[in-house]
């Protein structure tokens, strides 16, 4: 069985500090990738990154920054210099090899930025 | 390039009636996916077909929920007869090939009221 953890249901901060949200997930997999969306208020959900468990290389989009660590089971995301634009719902995911095309979502992390 | 469709975007219907949902994929995605988003529930995954077959079904909530692909440009879920517990923000997500790897994108939504 696979389990996706976002442990914040609700972060608020004011724009231009420095946020990260924790993802944690559980499997049994060999093989799996992980995955960030973005759920704007608008309401559709946004792919934004998707790495495989083989490749624990941090990533860096702009402002954007993950942070895959295997032995403690996470994958953190980061926004620096956060904006207003970046307030939405965040879901991290998970897809294993043993649970065919199955995407398991955690139950994501409401993000406030204020002004 | 358009992205995977959903229509309508807004329904709102009594108990009892029929409800279809439609979705058109992303041209050239061969799996496709319908979720269910809640409050209490979160993201659940309902049905995902493969090629236009339903490969794995488990997450329909019962016999008044079926999923349909005839083509690989079109799918339908309809609820019949619908229930006010049906009320929920209904996601289509396609992807391409069929390993479990790849990103799914996601439609708008269609937001289902049931009075």
């Amino acid at each position: 069985a696979q389990k996706v953890t976002q442990a914040q249901t609700e972060i608020s901060v004011v724009e231009k500090e420095d946020v990260t949200l924790d993802c944690v997930y559980e499997t049994r997999d060999t093989t799996y990738y992980l995955f960030w969306y973005k759920q704007p208020p608008s309401g559709e959900l946004v792919f934004l990154i998707r790495r495989n468990s083989f490749d624990e290389q941090n990533e860096i989009s702009g402002r954007y920054s993950w942070n895959f660590q295997k032995s403690t089971s996470s994958f953190n995301f980061t926004i620096t210099a956060s904006q207003v634009v970046d307030s939405a719902v965040y879901f991290c995911a998970l897809s294993g090899n043993n649970a065919g095309n199955m995407l398991t979502f955690g139950g994501g992390t409401r993000l406030m930025v204020k002004p | 390039d358009a992205g995977v469709i959903q229509s309508p975007r807004h329904e709102v219907t009594e108990m009892g009636q029929e409800v279809t949902l439609r979705c058109k994929p992303i041209s050239g995605h061969n799996s496709l996916f319908w979720y269910r988003q809640t409050m209490m529930r979160g993201l659940e995954l309902l049905i995902y077909f493969n090629n236009n077959v339903p490969i794995d079904d488990s997450g329909m909530p019962e016999d008044r929920f079926s999923a349909k692909m005839p083509n690989a440009s079109f799918s339908t879920l309809k609820i019949q007869p619908s229930e006010p517990r049906d009320s929920a923000v209904y996601f289509c997500a396609s992807s391409l090939g069929q390993g479990w790897y790849n990103e799914q994108f996601f439609g708008p939504g269609t937001r289902l009221t049931v009075l």
